[in-house]
């Protein structure tokens, strides 16, 4: 089953500055997918990251705001760029995963705020 | 009309009792179903996925699908405090690239004593 180690767990910032969280999975997996999560809100999918391929975004999500890299199978970096305080949520990376079921497995999260 | 919906909540339920989430989709050729628990300030756990119609059991979970009515459930059964949290219900919907995981906006559930 596959672990993600996702940092950094929170980070307060600056507006107008970028911060790029990186999720490092301990098994290869085909796909990796980043989320938002407002407060008090539901996840919303930002994009899914192929390998070798570019990122695919949701309608409202574009790359020049979230860049992300997929170098390997078995590691994502989602940057948040030129931020303002209403891109503050919390960021979700996700992969395929097996624990009993077949599911997808979350890294334990980015609580961010832009100040 | 949002892809996947689910009652809001708060749901409160006694201990003991049998607490039932439910979540309807929008998405016809939608192939799996699942459901998360999120404890405040955690990330979603996975509890259990669903790909056929009928009942799938998990110890005191159980999911329920009916693809026909487009419509996906769990109960909980001897519901407990530490069941307390806001459940997600998520369903895969394939598009041309990639199966992509779409989440309902939750039902909060809370077990009394």
């Amino acid at each position: 089953s596959a672990v993600i180690s996702q940092k950094p767990s929170r980070d307060i910032c600056q507006r107008g500055t970028s911060l790029t969280i990186q999720c490092q999975v301990d098994s290869q997996v085909t796909m990796m997918f980043w989320y938002r999560q407002q407060p008090g809100q539901s996840l919303t999918l930002i994009a899914t990251a192929n390998q070798g391929s570019e990122a695919t975004y949701e309608s409202g999500f574009v790359i020049d705001k979230f860049p992300i890299s997929r170098p390997n199978l078995t590691f994502s970096t989602l940057t948040v760029s030129n931020m303002s305080p209403e891109d503050s949520s919390i960021y979700l990376c996700s992969a395929e995963a097996w624990r009993g079921n077949y599911g997808y497995t979350f890294g334990s999260g980015t609580r961010l705020t832009v100040v | 009309q949002k892809e996947v919906e689910q009652n809001s909540g708060p749901l409160s339920v006694p201990e003991g009792a049998i607490a039932s989430l439910n979540c309807t989709y929008s998405d016809r050729v939608s192939q799996s179903f699942f459901w998360y628990r999120q404890y405040s300030g955690k990330s979603p756990e996975l509890i259990m996925s669903i790909y056929s119609n009928g009942d799938k059991e998990d110890g005191r979970f159980t999911a329920q699908l009916n693809k026909a009515s487009q419509y996906v459930s769990l109960l909980i059964r001897d519901s407990q405090p530490s069941d307390s949290a806001t459940y997600l219900c998520a369903v895969s919907s394939p598009n041309s690239s990639a199966s992509k995981i779409i989440f309902g906006s939750g039902t909060r559930l809370s077990i009394r004593p």
